[in-house]
């Protein structure tokens, strides 16, 4: 299966922008790249997702890199709401792997 | 209101005694999955189904059991649970293979 490799943490101040980066060298030309948070005591929540283009919605902005082996989750303005575990995962062939994502932590 | 549904939420229980956690969704969705959540380990995929009838396993399939019977429900199944398997349990759908994945509340098991 391929993997994704990210940072373990990342800190933030309120109302800045977060790039939470992703590598995933190992990928292949099917996989879809999904991100997913998850905030304490609840379960995994869908932020966005592409294929080979980049994307946004009112959550966030997925930047791909040409080659696919890399992406960057880009959060606008963090807000306190936003501080959470981010999973970057790659999903093709029905099986997924979450790593240990990012901890996001955003400073009032 | 588009959700997954896990039951029961919390269960206690003891070593041995068979349990099912529920999953329903209804969203329509041909794609379930199961995942296990432990301190340290992140998520971990149990099994998954494709659609009807059509189950396969994920990383840890050892010790849990599902079946597919019908769309909307993807029970898993602790046949003789261990305390090996405390754990927090979550469910998922998405529409099919790639696309955005809804998940349940979760189900905290404890086995003593």
């Amino acid at each position: 299966d391929a993997k994704t490799t990210q940072p373990n943490s990342m800190e933030s101040n309120e109302e800045e922008p977060v790039h939470l980066p992703c590598n995933h060298s190992t990928i292949s030309g099917t996989d879809y790249i999904h991100w997913y948070r998850q905030l304490p005591s609840q379960g995994p929540e869908y932020v966005i997702h592409g294929l080979t283009s980049n994307v946004n919605n009112r959550m966030a902005s997925l930047a791909i890199a040409e080659d696919r082996k890399s992406s960057t989750l880009i959060l606008h303005r963090a807000t306190l709401r936003d501080a959470a575990v981010y999973y970057c995962i790659l999903f093709n062939d029905y099986k997924l792997s979450f790593g240990a994502g990012t901890t996001v932590t955003v400073r009032a | 209101e588009a959700q997954v549904t896990q039951n029961p939420r919390y269960l206690i229980t003891v070593t041995g005694k068979k349990l099912t956690v529920t999953c329903s969704q209804n969203m329509n969705h041909e794609y379930m999955s199961w995942y296990r959540q432990d301190p340290g380990l992140g998520l971990r995929q149990i099994y998954y189904s494709m659609n009807v009838e059509v189950t396969d396993k994920g990383d840890v399939p050892e010790g849990y059991k599902v079946s597919r019977k019908e769309k909307r429900n993807f029970p898993l199944i602790l046949e003789s649970p261990s305390p090996n398997q405390t754990s927090l349990y979550f469910c998922a759908s998405s529409s099919y293979q790639g696309q955005p994945q809804h998940f349940g509340d979760g189900t905290r098991l404890s086995i003593l």
